[in-house]
């Protein structure tokens, strides 16, 4: 069944730690996409990407970084991990405007 | 640019209340438009979406009509249950060249009483 998956759904690691949010789907769409949703709801893009070796910075400036060498895969780093990135990471593909988006259910990063 | 404007919650009804959540939007050219839930613990779903003007996108017995003469695409059901308590999002989608992007609305929490 073509789906979106995110692993880990949950992770609580110390500060100063690397850590890599695993994205992969399923569908073959070209289109990726990371936001972090802050506990009021609102979702943040910091990462797209249209293709294979494409990447782009969202719309809220992110320390993390994303890497996207083959079409099924979307990982998401962070190299030192900080409180303030404490936050629900969602992970979403597209097949085109009139289709949507298609989101993974979440990982919930807790810096301690 | 592009943007949304989506009716503040939290809102709390009774259950089989009727519910309309408004979404207005500005966009240029001509957007697709969908309406996503989250409920508790998970990643959005796509609820309903409309295509063009006039369409009526409809699912779970939620409804919403693309007005484009107003850019509004509000939401609604006319008899709302428990089950139905969620966050819900309000999203244009235009893609353009080669750019694709969904501007989400701020989201609006439902909570419905027993």
């Amino acid at each position: 069944e073509a789906d979106i998956y995110q692993t880990p759904r949950y992770l609580v690691i110390g500060t100063g730690k690397k850590i890599t949010l695993e994205c992969s789907q399923t569908m073959g769409h070209d289109k990726m996409y990371w936001y972090q949703q802050d506990p009021g709801m609102e979702l943040h893009l910091i990462h797209y990407s249209y293709g294979v070796n494409s990447t782009e910075k969202g719309d809220l400036s992110s320390e993390s970084t994303v890497s996207r060498i083959r079409t099924e895969h979307f990982p998401l780093t962070l190299e030192s991990a900080r409180p303030s990135h404490t936050s629900q990471y969602l992970c979403a593909s597209s097949g085109g405007q009139i289709y949507g988006y298609t989101f993974g259910s979440g990982t919930r990063l807790t810096v301690v | 640019g592009n943007s949304v404007t989506q009716m503040e919650g939290p809102v709390t009804l009774s259950e089989e209340a009727f519910l309309t959540i408004n979404c207005t939007y500005t966009a240029t050219g001509y957007p697709s438009l969908f309406w996503y839930v989250q409920y508790p613990g998970e990643g959005l779903q796509l609820l309903l979406k409309a295509t063009k003007a006039d369409d009526k996108g409809s699912n779970k017995g939620f409804e919403a009509t693309y007005r484009k003469e107003t850019t509004s695409f509000h939401l609604e059901k006319g008899s709302v249950q428990v089950s139905d308590s969620a966050v819900y999002f309000c999203a244009p989608h235009r893609s353009y060249s080669s750019a694709s992007k969904i501007i989400f609305g701020s989201g609006t929490r439902l909570s419905i009483r027993p």
